[in-house]
């Protein structure tokens, strides 16, 4: 249980269009998403934070209007990189917490490589 | 700048050997610490968690140690195995945060040597 994906699992787009990426849980509801930024060979980096129904709470540092996060439904939470540029291109990963685990409990997704061209 | 890092970018290990993968915290309001694994391409898969009411907990070949005088979190795995080469990440989070937002560490990457 507690499994969680993500679509697309790669994307390559071109410099200026946006990329829509979906983290579900499929098992359980998510009552707080969190997506994150990892680039090569570095740690994972929090980006944003989102809650079922409220608006993203963003980390210092992360552009709001660059990167927008919906998260319309409790096993659904969007992440669109908007006007993407090559600096964007990384590895995101989202994750889940509800009410399969514990309170401090997260399960991961497996990713999206973005590359922009 | 993150609250939580660790001492070796890199660990080699024979397989069969005991690996042991260090990690140092700076946050000492921090109550729950995790251990990830994370393979190329992949996201981070959950091996084992310690609450800080506790010093040490074990799994399936893995055991977390906690020393909280020192702030150090290290990650035992025995008798390891080919398929324990991977990133390692410890993270933490501060309960009665409200946030429950991770701060994850810069990782080890174990290498196993066959």
């Amino acid at each position: 249980g507690a499994v969680v994906s993500q679509h697309p699992s790669r994307v390559i787009c071109k410099s200026g269009t946006s990329v829509k990426i979906e983290c579900r849980s499929l098992d359980f509801q998510a009552t707080t998403m969190f997506w994150y930024r990892q680039f090569p060979k570095k740690s994972l980096m929090l980006m944003a934070t989102s809650n079922e129904g409220s608006k993203a709470t963003y980390e210092q540092g992360v552009e709001k209007d660059k990167f927008l996060i919906n998260h319309a439904s409790l096993t659904l939470s969007t992440l669109t990189v908007t006007s993407a540029h090559p600096e964007d291109s990384s590895f995101y990963i989202c994750s889940a917490r509800g009410l399969a685990g514990g309170d401090n409990e997260q399960f991961f997704g497996p990713g999206t490589r973005l590359t922009v061209l | 700048g993150e609250s939580v890092g660790l001492h070796l970018p890199t660990l080699s290990v024979q397989e069969g050997d005991n690996s042991i993968i260090n990690c140092a915290y700076s946050n000492s309001a921090s109550d729950y610490f995790i251990w990830y694994k994370q393979e190329s391409g992949k996201g981070p898969q959950f091996i084992i968690d310690i609450r800080s009411n506790m010093d040490k907990r074990q799994g399936q070949r893995v055991t977390v140690l906690l020393n909280k005088t020192v702030k150090h979190l290290s990650l035992q795995i025995a008798a390891t195995q080919p398929g324990d080469s991977a990133v390692y990440f410890c993270a933490e989070n501060t309960h009665g945060s409200n946030d429950y937002k991770l701060s994850f560490g810069a990782g080890t990457t174990v290498t196993v040597r066959a």
